[in-house]
């Protein structure tokens, strides 16, 4: 298979804890998306990365988050101090970037329950 | 800012009957517009995409047209099965300097009965 690809696939915490969830693209893709779905909503931006460099960040994500991609492979997004708030799906998606024909593919998303 | 709307569901149809799901945007620039599908218990998987006014984005039936002068690209099949049973998302990409993120309608759940 070689689509992208997400770790945990389920999350359960209890509030305050901190997780980290992963993300592996398709191989050749040099952009990497996180995206945050909450229930009966569509998906929002959270933030992406250009190889390793991260390009944009949504306001939708506080400091209690971070998002990186060390050698412009896998990422990971890490959320401290977790609130109820938190669940939701996350989705990671890649791309080859560049320009307004990209297409990005979506992982299946990893769910956490924040309890 | 950008923004994408859907029109409100659950649509609920028949099998063979046409299919239309409404979608309009307001973006600056000239960006990309998308149809994602999501069936239950999947990932998100593109349907279909137009890169450029009047283009017609076609996939597995599907069809949806760029129409820039009314800042919409409507979703239509002529003919829904029970397998077109999923959550229908239309979705632009923001255009500018850096063609990044993904801007998302709520989504428009349709349930196709035999």
């Amino acid at each position: 298979d070689t689509g992208v690809s997400q770790d945990p696939r389920h999350k359960i915490t209890k509030r305050g804890q901190n997780v980290t969830f992963r993300c592996d693209p398709i191989s050749e893709h040099n952009r990497l998306y996180w995206y945050r779905q909450t229930l009966g909503q569509g998906p929002e931006f959270l933030t992406y990365f250009q190889n390793e460099a991260q390009l944009e960040k949504s306001r939708l994500l506080s400091d209690r988050f971070s998002a990186e991609r060390p050698k412009g492979s896998f990422s990971t997004l890490e959320i401290q101090r977790t609130e109820q708030g938190d669940s939701a799906m996350y989705l990671c998606a890649s791309s080859l970037g560049g320009d307004y024909t990209d297409t990005q593919y979506f992982g299946p998303g990893t769910r956490l329950t924040v309890l | 800012g950008d923004s994408v709307t859907q029109m409100e569901g659950p649509v609920t149809l028949s099998e063979e009957a046409f299919l239309t799901i409404n979608c309009t945007y307001t973006a600056t620039g000239y960006p990309s517009l998308f149809w994602y599908v999501q069936y239950p218990g999947e990932g998100l998987q593109l349907l279909l995409k137009a890169t450029k006014a009047d283009d017609k984005g076609s996939n597995k039936g599907f069809e949806a047209t760029y129409r820039k002068e009314t800042t919409s690209f409507h979703l239509e099949k002529g003919s829904v099965q029970v397998s077109d049973s999923a959550v229908y998302f239309c979705a632009l990409l923001s255009g500018g300097t850096s063609y990044g993120k993904l801007t998302f309608g709520q989504g428009t759940i349709l349930t196709v009965h035999p």
